[in-house]
């Protein structure tokens, strides 16, 4: 099983929608939570952190459900630029600051 | 200039061929690592080293080698290149002690071994 899984899509949806993805990870003892944005053939950018009680950076929200080891990406008012490729990260205990990936969520945003 | 910097972009090479791959930063991060990037794989840890005398192997060293020469500069050398090494290379840094690790990226590197 992989440490982290996601569906890799991918999604399509039109301008305007609402989208959610989620994540699942292995590791009871990962400490920390990321949601990376991966447009094509470029580098991955940190999007958000993710905390258990839920945080918000405008259109997007991210939950962390521990007991049930998922993480969530909520995405509002879709745009055409949201468009690339989601990556879950987690960070387990012992592993200091490394990083583990999931494989990626493709979103399309269309007009 | 990028933080992260990684040369070549891209490089086509035949098999049994040596190759480096380069990566400086301007962060001042102590921590620096590669990644490799397989489609649908995501990106998987090769090596990293936390000070210019630490290397450790991360999930997939073989075939790979690493140098720290100094706290900016980690390059990754394919010894005796293989066409399944053909990826998207990736070099990263951190600083520890931060609330989230904070990873910046190079741009990546396209290595195709044919």
């Amino acid at each position: 099983r992989k440490e982290v899984e996601q569906d890799p899509g991918p999604f399509n949806v039109p301008e305007g929608a609402t989208v959610a993805f989620n994540c699942t990870y292995s590791n009871s003892a990962s400490q920390s939570f990321f949601w990376y944005r991966q447009d094509c053939r470029k580098e991955p950018k940190l999007l958000m952190s993710v905390y258990s009680s839920g945080n918000e950076d405008g259109r997007f929200t991210a939950q962390l459900n521990r007991a049930s080891q998922y993480i969530s990406l909520l995405i509002r008012d879709s745009k055409l630029s949201d468009s690339a490729t989601y990556l879950c990260v987690v960070t387990s205990t012992g592993t200091a600051s490394k990083l583990t990936f999931g494989t990626g969520t493709r979103l399309q945003v269309t007009l | 200039d990028a933080d992260v910097t990684q040369t070549p972009r891209n490089r086509i090479t035949k098999t049994g061929k040596r190759i480096m791959l380069e990566c400086s930063q301007t962060k001042g991060h102590d921590r620096m690592y590669w990644y490799r990037q397989d489609p649908g794989l995501g990106l998987r840890l090769i090596y990293y080293s936390f000070d210019v005398k630490d290397i450790n192997k991360g999930e997939i060293s073989d075939g790979y080698s690493v140098s720290r020469q100094a706290q900016a500069k980690f390059s990754l050398s394919l010894e005796s290149a293989i066409p399944n090494q053909t990826a998207l290379y990736f070099c990263a840094t951190s600083e520890p002690g931060q609330s989230f690790p904070g990873y910046t990226f190079g741009s990546g590197t396209r290595l195709t071994v044919v």
